[in-house]
């Protein structure tokens, strides 16, 4: 069966340090991997997106993800971390295989505080 | 603006009211997802479009919810006799198939219904 755990419900990090917000999945096949963002009473955004190629993708607002085969993770990460990014942070995954059926599979997310 | 939109944004309704939302996808995407979202919780799919096409819907939608797109373009969602477990985010996403299994879901601001 398809899943995503997000391992942390909560990540607290002060402002200027490095952030990371975990995500690992197990599908059958290869991966497509999604980071999404969600403020407070609003939609979710998207952030990046890992299909292929390079282990390292570049997304939104300063953000990026390690896509790790061997251990089915997909990390999101940035630098330096800013009070406005404190928002909840969702991963998805949908299996290349998936066909038509373009369901994603949703983390219960992770929620970020940044700490002036 | 020519992402996706919902309308209402709030709803506050008592129980056993009937409740109707909408949806405007971005105008080219031919795909369109309902989500429900309670506190905590990741998006929970409930059924999608492809064109004016249902494609799919959740063993968890109960009968009292219907979903139309009676022209591919915008979608609406009814729920018939509100109950108060009803109360969540109602959130909408629209795609373009032709992307293939990589494809990205753009989500509207939701609705957020409160089901007295």
């Amino acid at each position: 069966a398809q899943s995503v755990a997000q391992p942390e419900d909560q990540v607290n990090v002060a402002e200027g340090n490095p952030l990371t917000v975990k995500c690992t999945y197990s599908v059958s096949g290869n991966p497509y991997l999604f980071w999404y963002v969600q403020y407070p009473n609003r939609g979710l955004q998207f952030l990046l997106k890992y299909i292929t190629g390079d282990n390292l993708v570049k997304g939104s607002y300063g953000f990026e993800a390690e896509f790790n085969k061997s251990q089915t993770s997909f990390h999101l990460k940035k630098p330096s971390a800013l009070v406005s990014d404190s928002a909840l942070y969702f991963c998805a995954v949908r299996a290349s295989s998936a066909g038509n059926n373009r369901k994603l599979i949703w983390g219960l997310g992770t929620s970020l505080a940044v700490n002036p | 603006d020519t992402g996706v939109s919902q309308n209402p944004r709030h709803k506050i309704t008592k129980r056993g009211q009937n409740v109707t939302f909408r949806c405007d996808p971005i105008s080219e995407h031919n795909r369109l997802y309902w989500y429900r979202q309670t506190l905590g919780q990741g998006p929970e799919f409930l059924t999608y479009f492809q064109n004016e096409a249902q494609l799919e819907k959740s063993r968890l939608l109960s009968d009292r919810f219907s979903a139309e797109r009676p022209k591919g373009s915008f979608s609406t969602l009814e729920i018939q006799r509100t109950e108060q477990g009803d109360s969540a985010m109602y959130l909408c996403a629209s795609s373009l198939v032709s992307a293939g299994p990589q494809e990205t879901q753009y989500f509207g601001p939701g609705t957020r219904l409160l089901v007295l």
